[in-house]
């Protein structure tokens, strides 16, 4: 059974960059999309982009000029990094896996990442 | 992008009755290659991470239990729960795969009246 881990920094200071991890335990990030999902009271659930079994990556233009995810595949990872951020980049972050044709499942238990100085 | 609306917003309904939530898709969602719906349905409940329940709009995942189901097609979709329980208690999501930026609606919470 696949199972997700996200972690990295709870607090982040405005301008800098916002980095997190995905651990993937029961399978392959070579195998499958890989996908960033972060949360907000405001603006609910918003697709940040993925990175696929190969390697390429596809981002939301609303995040394209800051954003950038990455994988070890040695360490079976997944990165986010997200610089620049703002007070309105506060959320939780998670990490999911593609299922099928582009649904998510499962999830990480995401993380929380408060952008404050 | 797609954007997907839901409504209503909250919803409260009793033990044992039928649960009602809409999604519609700014943009049709039906692929003409294989007929196919790209919509999925999530539930998330307090302090989890959302839960897929169903994929294709009518797929319902393993272990997803038969009082949910998913209908519509091209933009109109409807999550239904027969006989809403107590543990159905969450906010429901809808999202579209059709295309990239994959979006989500606004979510609807579901409560017991």
């Amino acid at each position: 059974q696949v199972q997700l881990q996200e972690s990295g920094p709870g607090l982040v200071q405005p301008s800098e960059t916002l980095s997190l991890t995905c651990i993937v335990s029961g399978g392959s990030i070579s195998s499958h999309h890989w996908s960033w999902i972060r949360q907000t009271p405001g603006k609910g659930l918003e697709w940040i982009g993925y990175i696929d079994y190969n390697g390429g990556t596809n981002y939301n233009p609303t995040f394209k000029s800051r954003v950038t995810i990455s994988r070890d595949t040695s360490k079976n990872q997944s990165s986010l990094k997200l610089s620049s951020v703002t007070a309105t980049d506060t959320a939780v972050y998670y990490c999911a896996r593609h299922g099928g044709d582009n649904w998510f499942d499962p999830w990480g238990q995401g993380t929380l990442v408060t952008v404050s100085s | 992008d797609i954007a997907m609306t839901q409504s209503p917003d909250s919803l409260a309904v009793s033990l044992g009755e039928r649960a009602t939530i809409n999604c519609k898709s700014s943009q049709n969602v039906l692929h003409s290659s294989n007929n196919k719906d790209y919509v999925a349905w999530y539930q998330q409940k307090p302090g989890q991470p959302p839960n897929l329940l169903i994929s294709w709009a009518s797929t319902r995942e393993s272990g997803v239990p038969d009082r949910f189901s998913g209908s519509g097609s091209g933009t109109d979709f409807t999550l239904t729960i027969s006989s809403l329980q107590a543990e159905d208690v969450a906010v429901y999501y809808c999202q579209q795969y059709y295309s990239t930026p994959y979006t989500f609606g606004q979510g609807t919470k579901l409560d017991i009246k």
